[in-house]
């Protein structure tokens, strides 16, 4: 069975804090995304890779970083959390070039910067 | 990428259809329509994709119309399991990396 899985369901940081979330998956997708998910702006995408060491801004990289040493783990760094990235981060992966194919989204993890 | 429009809600009886609308205009002729839905709690999981004609699949089935401005994700009989947030999204397919989700339509299931 397809898996995604997120270091942490809930998280909470302190203003300035680096924060690491994990995510690693199990099918051996080339493609890995990270997205936060706000109460009426939906899934923003926030950046993906589509191999190792390969890494895409999406449409909110501001305030973040991601890395990619191996196939199956996708991290993302808050490098100094601010309380305005507070929100709920979806990783997800995908297989294909084309990129036709599903995604598969792991449970969340509820960040908290106070 | 193109945009969707979805109502913001939606109510539908359990055991009957649901439609579910989704409009496209601006639509290009490489995008793939492609459904996801999220249960409350839960990443977003995929349920139908299709680019120009009708499909299928043990989830739902997906009406895309002759213009492909617009289509409807029919779940042909609603249970309380398919309460969720239900997005459509356009995907182009040479360039598809990046989804946009929007807000999408929240259904809810009445006993």
């Amino acid at each position: 069975d397809v898996k995604v899985t997120q270091s942490s369901r809930y998280l909470v940081k302190r203003t300035g804090e680096k924060v690491f979330l994990e995510c690693v998956q199990d099918m051996d997708h080339e493609n890995m995304f990270w997205y936060r998910q706000d109460p009426g702006l939906g899934l923003r995408l926030i950046y993906f890779s589509y191999d190792v060491k390969m890494k895409e801004k999406g449409d909110i990289p501001e305030g973040y970083s991601v890395s990619r040493e191996k196939k199956e783990r996708f991290s993302l760094i808050l490098e100094s959390a601010s309380t305005n990235q507070t929100s709920m981060y979806l990783c997800a992966s995908s297989t294909g070039t084309l990129i036709l194919y599903e995604q598969y989204f792991g449970p969340g993890t509820r960040l908290t910067v106070t | 990428d193109a945009k969707t429009t979805q109502p913001n809600s939606m109510e539908s009886n359990e055991e009957e259809p649901v439609h579910l609308p989704c409009n496209h205009s601006t639509i290009s002729g490489t995008d793939y329509i492609h459904w996801y839905r999220q249960l409350p709690s839960q990443g977003p999981e995929y349920v139908i994709h299709g680019l120009t004609s009708n499909v299928n699949n043990r989830m739902a089935s997906l009406a895309i119309a002759e213009d492909r401005k617009s289509s409807t994700l029919i779940l042909h009989r609603a249970t309380l399991r398919d309460a969720a947030v239900y997005y459509c999204i356009l995907r182009d397919a040479n360039t598809g990396n990046q989804f946009y989700f929007g807000t999408g339509t929240s259904l809810t299931v009445i006993p």
